[in-house]
């Protein structure tokens, strides 16, 4: 089973700043990974889809970047409305199966 | 609008049974494969199950195969989840996903709490 390990687990940083978010799969995972995001007592929101497709209405100071197993979301710039959980997500094709990594905390420093 | 909705979660004794339900509007159900998500108590996700837009396949995470049953009545708008033999580890607010033709996650309900405990 492909393992997705996601760093930092935390990452505090000040509004206007850039946030890096990485993702790291066990075994390559080519071009299949997503990247949502969730806010307290809410449902995640898709972001990023095949690495690196933003989804129907994301701004574009998200962006996605990698393949393999590397993988990384950029905040170009953090508004208040972005601190938040962010999960990647791969999927498998056979059997048709989908796995999240552990999740980055960003947070107001 | 496309919305998803999930109901029948409450509390349950370890070793019982639940039913929840996912109530689709806005889009044509019936051309869509599903999801169940769960997430317990300040934890992470864990994608548990899914099924095709005409029920001919479905999958499962280890962690509930045998124990969780998907299905859906595309006549009704509807994707439900049987749970049986619920543990204490299976307290989680359970969510229901849209699959997009590119295989992702969109959009989600807002989520049913199930909580297993004596």
């Amino acid at each position: 089973e492909i393992v997705l390990t996601q760093s930092p687990a935390t990452l505090s940083l000040s509004p206007g700043e850039r946030a890096t978010l990485s993702c790291r799969a066990s075994q390559s995972v080519s071009s299949y990974l997503a990247w949502y995001q969730q806010k307290p007592g809410q449902a995640p929101r898709l972001l990023i889809y095949d690495a690196s497709n933003r989804a129907t209405g994301i701004p574009a100071r998200f962006s996605g970047s990698g393949s393999g197993t590397d993988f990384t979301l950029t905040i170009s710039s953090l508004e208040p409305e972005d601190f938040a959980v962010y999960y990647c997500q791969r999927r498998s094709n056979w059997p048709t199966t989908w796995a999240f990594g552990q999740g980055t905390k960003v947070e107001i420093k | 609008e496309v919305q998803l909705v999930e109901s029948g979660g409450g509390l349950v004794q370890p070793g019982g049974s639940l039913r929840l339900s996912c109530a689709a509007s806005g889009f044509t159900f019936s051309s869509y494969s599903m999801n169940w998500v769960r997430q317990a108590p300040g934890k992470g996700l864990e994608w548990i199950s899914y099924i095709s837009s005409s029920s001919s396949t479905m999958s499962y995470a280890d962690s509930v195969k045998g124990r969780f049953t998907i299905s859906r009545d595309n006549a009704k708008n509807s994707l439900y989840l049987q749970m049986y033999s619920l543990r204490d580890e299976d307290t989680a607010v359970y969510y229901c996903a849209s699959l997009l033709p590119e295989g992702w996650f969109d959009p989600w309900g807002q989520g049913t709490l199930v909580t297993v405990s004596s």
